[in-house]
């Protein structure tokens, strides 16, 4: 079946450091959707990205769609310690969420 | 706060039990997923329906079954527990079945002893 792979598992950064996860997929996705969940709480929607190479942006976050559409990626700059938490990628076709990657941030 | 409830939101069983979970969608959404979320196996879809039909089957064990009534709300029924089907149960709503944003609701923990 689709799988989505994301790395790193683990992210530790300070305070202002930059960030970014990645997700891979071995087939061609139709859309990628990102989500974050805090510590105790629920995945809640981030963005939904559709076309090939699409790059969009909300406030420090930047997500890009790769050409191929068969990989993606988060980026977080100057990270603060609000962006803590669990960052998920999902694809469309099966609903099949990535391991996500868990971001610590030090004050 | 996304609009989707669930009930229990903490449950404690023992191996062997059956138990069921609720979830009521966001006003106006006729979709419903559950999703089981563990340490070791991340975010695992389980089921979708639409409409009070079943639209989409992930990794659903048989011991496991789910209906979405005429009001539109969804129950997954967990029967025959094991220690290893301790978990968080999530469950999404969205507006339509193409899985466009889903609201996920608070979870239900549930733990089997």
């Amino acid at each position: 079946g689709q799988q989505v792979m994301q790395i790193p598992q683990y992210q530790h950064v300070q305070e202002g450091e930059d960030f970014t996860t990645y997700c891979n997929s071995s087939t061609t996705l139709s859309n990628i959707q990102w989500y974050k969940q805090r510590p105790g709480g629920h995945p809640v929607f981030l963005i939904q990205l559709v076309k090939s190479g699409e790059v969009k942006k909300q406030k420090r976050l930047t997500f890009q769609f790769g050409e191929a559409k068969k990989n993606s990626s988060l980026h977080i700059t100057a990270t603060q310690t609000t962006d803590v938490g669990t960052y998920f990628c999902a694809s469309d076709g099966k609903l099949t969420f990535g391991q996500g990657t868990i971001l610590t941030v030090h004050p | 706060d996304s609009g989707v409830t669930q009930t229990p939101k903490h449950l404690i069983t023992a191996t062997g039990q059956r138990v069921t979970l609720r979830c009521s969608p966001r006003s106006g959404d006729l979709s419903v997923y559950w999703y089981q979320q563990s340490l070791d196996q991340g975010l695992q879809f389980l089921i979708q329906y639409y409409n009070g039909e079943e639209r989409a089957k992930g990794n659903i064990l048989e011991r496991f079954s789910a209906q979405q009534f005429p009001d539109l709300h969804s129950e997954l029924n967990l029967s025959s527990l094991e220690l290893g089907d301790s978990a968080l149960y999530f469950c999404a709503s969205s507006a339509l079945a193409s899985r466009e944003t889903q609201y996920f609701g608070p979870g239900t923990r549930l733990l089997v002893l």
